[in-house]
């Protein structure tokens, strides 16, 4: 079956401009992660969804962050007012319930956001 | 908070050697997992094994298994008969166990694999 999916694969935007970037969860994953690598490190967590809410959005890390998830399927992550410290990969991750399986997190490939 | 840490940055291992990476972790917690992901260039992050806390048996994939210490709060992993494919960065995972948890990870550590 199809993975989880992400849009664009690449992302390359000025200093100052809006972007939105889109995450394709496989179908039936209630949850919804969103994650942040920066070059060379670890990933940091952003905001997960249960379904369209997000009860936990504690990793978002200012104001011009901000996400959400439309019938319980696609989400966006949308960046305002975009920084050249916002350049990272963006990575999406849905997970079903099946406590047999620990709950597995599945990523999609990512997209690259690269601010000039 | 929790917090995972992964002492090496790069390791190396000879095609059909074993290799070991090490992580230890944080956390108050009684319930809990931890993983291992695989991220090759392509980004797309691959789980190689998982362990649940409360199990005491180390998980086995193939050619993969861990050492897990849990009162060290150490999660090693062992890389046998490793080949080319195996080259990649690996990261280390904590989840506090309840479903919709997030994952914290280490730094990664990059792994090459010599011919």
């Amino acid at each position: 079956g199809a993975g989880v999916s992400q849009s664009p694969s690449n992302k390359v935007t000025e200093k100052g401009k809006d972007v939105e970037l889109r995450c394709d969860p496989i179908s039936g994953h209630t949850a919804l992660y969103w994650y942040r690598q920066s070059l060379g490190q670890g990933l940091e967590f952003l905001i997960y969804f249960q379904g369209n809410s997000a009860p936990d959005k504690s990793g978002l890390p200012s104001d011009r962050f901000s996400a959400e998830r439309t019938g319980g399927s696609v989400s966006t992550l949308t960046i305002q007012r975009t920084q050249q410290e916002d350049s990272a990969v963006y990575l999406c991750a849905s997970s079903p319930r099946d406590r047999e399986n620990s709950n597995e997190q599945f990523f999609g490939p990512g997209t690259r956001l690269t601010v000039l | 908070a929790q917090t995972v840490t992964q002492s090496q940055p790069e390791m190396s291992v000879q095609e059909a050697e074993t290799v070991t990476l090490s992580c230890t972790y944080d956390t108050s917690e009684s319930d809990y997992y931890l993983f291992w992901y695989k991220q090759p260039p392509s980004r797309q992050m691959i789980l190689v094994i998982r362990q649940e806390a409360y199990k005491q048996q180390n998980a086995t994939e193939n050619r993969f298994s861990v050492n897990f210490q849990k009162a060290a709060k150490s999660f090693s992993l062992k890389i046998s008969d490793s080949q080319l494919g195996d080259a990649a960065m690996y990261f280390c995972a904590y989840r506090r166990g309840a479903y919709g948890n997030k994952l914290v990870f280490g730094a990664g550590t990059i792994l090459r694999v010599k011919s």
